[in-house]
C-alpha cells in the first residue's frame, strides 16, 4: 500500500514568517494529495488540494507543490498568522482508489506573535 | 449544523465490553470513511461505504470491529469486546461520491474512545 512521510513533525516560526512543510509518498500511480488542518480538540478540515496534473495550486496565503518526478508534494503557509497554528496532515491516494486516502503523521505548526 | 455529526463524543468503557458508535454524514453525500486518529498520528482508514454497501475494510479492523451502513445513511461502528489498544479518536467522514473521481472528505468531530 500506500506509504507518507511527513516532515517535520513541529515547526515554530514567528508571525509573519513563511511555514513549510514536506511530504513524500511512495505509490507513483498516487494522484491526489490533500492537506488537512486539525486544530486542538477540533476535526480535521481540508485547506487545499492539489491533482497529480498540475504541479502547484495557490490559496490566497496558502499553496501546495507537487514533483511527480521524486514523488514529494509540499505546504507553503506566507505571511503566517497565530490563528495557523495547528497540526497539519497531508495524504496520498492510494492506486486504483478513488475514495482512500493515506495519511501523514502530521505537523504541528506554531506561531508566534 | 449541516456538517458530519457523531456521537457520542466521549466513550469510557471497561475491557471487554462493547461499544457502538454512530455517524450521520452530510444529507447529500453517498459515501462514508471510518477512520481511526491516535496520538502524534494520522488518521488510519477503517472502511468505507458506497451508498449502503461496505466497499473495503481494511486489515486494521480486527473481527471484532463491524460496521454498516443500512439505509445508505447513518452509519454505526461497533468493536465487541474492547481491549485497552482499542483506545483511539474514530472519525468518520462523507463525500460525495462522483465516479473515478477524488471528492472532498468532510471529517466529524470524532469519538474518543478510552478503554480501562
Amino acid at each position: 500500500g500506500e506509504n507518507v512521510e511527513q516532515h517535520p513533525s513541529t515547526l515554530s516560526v514567528q508571525e509573519g514568517d513563511s511555514a513549510v512543510i514536506k511530504c513524500t509518498y511512495s505509490d507513483s500511480a498516487s494522484n491526489y494529495f490533500p492537506w488537512y488542518k486539525q486544530e486542538l480538540g477540533k476535526r480535521p478540515q481540508l485547506i487545499i488540494d492539489i491533482r497529480s496534473n498540475v504541479g502547484e495550486k495557490k490559496d490566497q496565503r496558502i499553496a501546495v507543490t507537487l514533483n511527480k518526478t521524486a514523488k514529494h508534494f509540499s505546504l507553503h503557509i506566507t505571511e503566517t498568522q497565530p490563528e495557523d497554528s495547528a497540526v497539519y496532515f497531508c495524504a496520498a491516494s492510494e492506486r486504483g482508489s478513488n475514495y482512500k486516502l493515506t495519511f501523514g503523521k502530521g505537523t504541528l505548526l506554531t506561531v508566534n506573535p | 449544523d449541516t456538517g458530519v455529526s457523531q456521537n457520542p463524543r466521549h466513550k469510557i468503557t471497561k475491557r471487554g465490553q462493547n461499544v457502538t458508535f454512530r455517524c450521520d454524514p452530510i444529507s447529500e453525500h453517498n459515501r462514508l470513511y471510518w477512520y481511526r486518529q491516535t496520538l502524534g498520528q494520522g488518521p488510519e482508514f477503517l472502511t468505507y461505504f458506497q451508498n449502503e454497501a461496505q466497499l473495503e475494510k481494511s486489515r486494521l479492523l480486527s473481527d471484532r470491529f463491524s460496521a454498516e451502513r443500512p439505509k445508505g445513511s447513518f452509519s454505526t461502528l461497533e468493536i465487541q469486546r474492547t481491549e485497552q489498544g482499542d483506545s483511539a479518536m474514530y472519525l468518520c467522514a462523507s463525500s460525495l461520491g462522483l465516479a473515478a473521481y477524488y471528492n472532498e472528505q468532510f471529517f466529524g468531530p470524532g469519538t474518543r474512545l478510552t478503554v480501562l
